[in-house]
């Protein structure tokens, strides 16, 4: 069955400091891959999506970055966190093997910045 | 992909059914009415989805209008664990599916 990680489930950073956190799945090939912020009390938006290795597409101007340096492996990042980066950070997967099949979320990573 | 509106709050007494309410009048034809949950502090979990017709599975009913311009979930049993945040999100499975969540209809399970 198909299991997606993500980590850590929470973390505090000073402003100014490098992010990195990663996200990987197991038990499917060539999934599509997200990345989505939720800020308290609001609805999910989508920052990253990758359709395959390399490949990333941005939804929205911001001070992150994410890439894909394997298959099943979608990092988010950041140089210099700013205090607005705080929020919950999810990653998720969907296949491409069925069509209009549902997406799968991992358990998220609260990042707080101080 | 298409947007929704759903009501921002919704109160069930437990054990009764849940029903919660979906607009999505610009729908295209090739998209999917996909509905998820979201406890606090957790991440989504999907629920059911459906293209035209009514869709069932074990944790709830999806009932599309004819014209498909609105939706309606349904949690037959309602229970205090069904508490939680109910998106409905529209989209389809093109190379970069992109799903839109709002900030969906919090359900309030009541003893």
């Amino acid at each position: 069955s198909q299991t997606i990680h993500q980590w850590p489930a929470t973390l505090v950073q000073p402003v100014g400091s490098p992010l990195s956190l990663e996200c990987t799945v197991e038990g499917t090939s060539n999934p599509n891959l997200y990345w989505y912020r939720q800020a308290a009390g609001r609805g999910l938006q989508l920052l990253f999506y990758s359709v395959g290795i390399g490949q990333i597409s941005s939804e929205v101007p911001q001070n992150l970055s994410a890439s894909r340096p394997q298959d099943r492996q979608f990092i988010l990042s950041s140089k210099k966190l700013l205090l607005s980066d705080s929020g919950f950070y999810l990653c998720a997967w969907k296949g491409v093997d069925r069509p209009n099949t549902e997406a799968f979320f991992g358990q998220g990573t609260r990042l707080t910045v101080v | 992909d298409a947007k929704t509106t759903q009501p921002t709050s919704m109160d069930c007494a437990e054990g009764r059914a849940a029903n919660l309410p979906c607009n999505h009048s610009t729908i295209s034809g090739n998209e999917y009415v996909y509905w998820y949950r979201q406890i606090h502090s957790q991440g989504p979990q999907y629920i059911i989805h459906g293209l035209k017709n009514n869709e069932t599975n074990e944790m709830a009913s999806l009932i599309i209008t004819e014209d498909r311009k609105s939706s309606t979930l349904i949690l037959p049993h309602a229970t205090l664990r069904d508490t939680a945040v109910y998106y409905c999100i529209v989209g389809r499975n093109t190379g970069g599916f992109k799903t839109i969540f709002g900030a969906g209809t919090r359900l309030f399970v009541k003893a």
